[in-house]
């Protein structure tokens, strides 16, 4: 049972380089999710989206885009990478926008 | 919007001993308060969760309490063994809110 799938794990860009995290998972859960951790921060939330089709700002969206076209899928764009957004990223899904959070394995971004 | 504040940051316990993590949040309107377990190089876990309508929830050796009024809950883990080491978030959300908001997290080190 895969869970929460996020691609890639390591990333290395440089400032003004674009990219794209990918988040799968396989639980047919309705509400998805994408947050950043840094240290002495907590997680924070980037975007979220309630159902499919649908996304909504979170805490600290500013410099990401979302896409969520498909129910299983969900992904983190950045379009033109900045120092402050080397963080590690989580994607996370639940059952609906009130439910238990699941959590991938995370994604550590560096940006130079 | 709602703040939640997490202490301590860090904390060191013999094993065998408890350990108790705190936060407070700011918004009465919240009405649910979830922990989640973060092990090493792995994404955050629901272990415990607590519902306003409560004052207190016990799960084996973890247990949570919650103060309304005072507007803090806490986590207490009773004889801590070294699986327990991770780091801890609080978090709570209100009714009406899609969003949760999550502390800044708590080193927990079970020294053996």
């Amino acid at each position: 049972n895969a869970g929460v799938t996020q691609t890639p794990k390591f990333q290395v860009l440089k400032t003004g380089q674009s990219m794209t995290l990918q988040c799968a998972q396989d639980m047919n859960h309705n509400s998805m999710y994408w947050y950043r951790q840094d240290p002495g921060m907590g997680l924070r939330l980037i975007y979220y989206s309630a159902s499919e089709g649908t996304t909504d700002k979170g805490e600290v969206p500013d410099g990401y885009n979302v896409s969520r076209l498909k129910k299983q899928n969900f992904l983190l764009g950045l379009e033109s990478a900045a120092p402050s957004q080397t963080s590690v990223y989580f994607c996370a899904s639940s059952q609906d926008t009130t439910g238990e959070l699941f959590f991938g394995e995370g994604s550590r971004l560096t940006v130079l | 919007g709602e703040n939640v504040e997490q202490h301590p940051s860090t904390l060191s316990v013999q094993e065998g001993d408890s350990a108790v993590i705190k936060c407070t949040y700011s918004d009465s309107a919240s009405n649910y308060f979830p922990w989640y377990k973060q092990e090493l190089g792995k994404g955050p876990q629901l272990i415990i969760d607590i519902r306003s309508n409560v004052g207190e929830k016990k799960d084996q050796r973890i247990a949570v309490t919650l103060n309304k009024t005072a507007k803090h809950f806490s986590l207490h883990i009773t004889e801590t063994q070294p699986e327990d080491s991770a780091v801890y978030f609080c978090a709570a959300r209100d009714f009406g809110n899609e969003k949760l908001t999550f502390g800044t997290g708590t080193r927990l080190t079970i020294i053996p």
